[in-house]
């Protein structure tokens, strides 16, 4: 069956402005987390939401992101006033349930986002 | 101190050869643990869960040590393959199902 899609997979951008990055999860999957990766670095926690629960926003590194998940579904990760520092790649990532933190998690292939 | 500390490496062996990662994670109440492979520009893939007990997978080990706070990985008879970046992965505990990602260590099997 279809993986998880992300779109655009490149996107360059000049500094100051906002970006919207998109999830589309794997169909019934509940759960679905963003991460970025920047450049040598490991995949850091960005946001987490499961079904009709309020999301885990513990991760979002400023007021300049933000995510929703419409119908329990695709997922739209917006960042404002983009910085250099946010370039980075950013996954999406989605699970069954989400719960008992044994769920695997199925990644997309990310976005690749470049701030100039 | 990070809460998921790996080697980076690179570690480069010969085909055929055992190799072993190790990772510690600095959060006791961690409850899930996994390795996840990740190839160059590419996105993170679930390699195995790692249990208490111990688990294999064909010529992947993984093992965890609860006590230490110590998960290994040991690759068998390496292949050309298996050269990626191996991600040490662990449920950050307290509920939900938040993954906190080493930074990754890097293996080149050559020739």
């Amino acid at each position: 069956g279809a993986g998880v899609s992300q779109s655009p997979s490149n996107k360059v951008t000049e500094k100051g402005k906002d970006v919207e990055l998109r999830c589309d999860p794997i169909s019934g999957h509940t759960a679905l987390y963003w991460y970025r990766q920047s450049l040598g670095q490991g995949l850091e926690f960005l946001i987490y939401f499961q079904g009709n629960s309020a999301p885990d926003k513990s991760g979002l590194p400023s007021d300049r992101f933000s995510a929703e998940r419409t119908g329990g579904s695709v997922s739209t990760l917006t960042i404002q006033r983009t910085q250099q520092e946010d370039s980075a790649v950013y996954l999406c990532a989605s699970s069954l349930a989400g719960t008992g933190g044994t769920d695997t998690q199925y990644f997309g292939p990310g976005t690749r986002l470049t701030v100039l | 101190r990070k809460e998921v500390e790996q080697d980076p490496g690179p570690f480069n062996v010969p085909e055929g050869a055992t190799v072993a990662f190790n990772c510690t994670y600095s959060n006791s109440a961690s409850q899930s643990f996994f390795w996840y492979r990740q190839d160059c520009r590419k996105e993170p893939k679930l390699l195995m869960s790692v249990y208490s007990s111990g688990n294999e997978d064909g010529r992947f080990t993984a093992q965890l040590n609860r006590a230490s706070q110590y998960i290994s990985l040991l690759i068998r008879d390496s292949k050309l393959s298996d050269s990626a970046t191996y991600l040490c992965v662990v449920n950050g505990g307290g509920g939900g199902n938040k993954l906190t990602f080493g930074t990754g260590t890097q293996l080149k099997v050559e020739l």
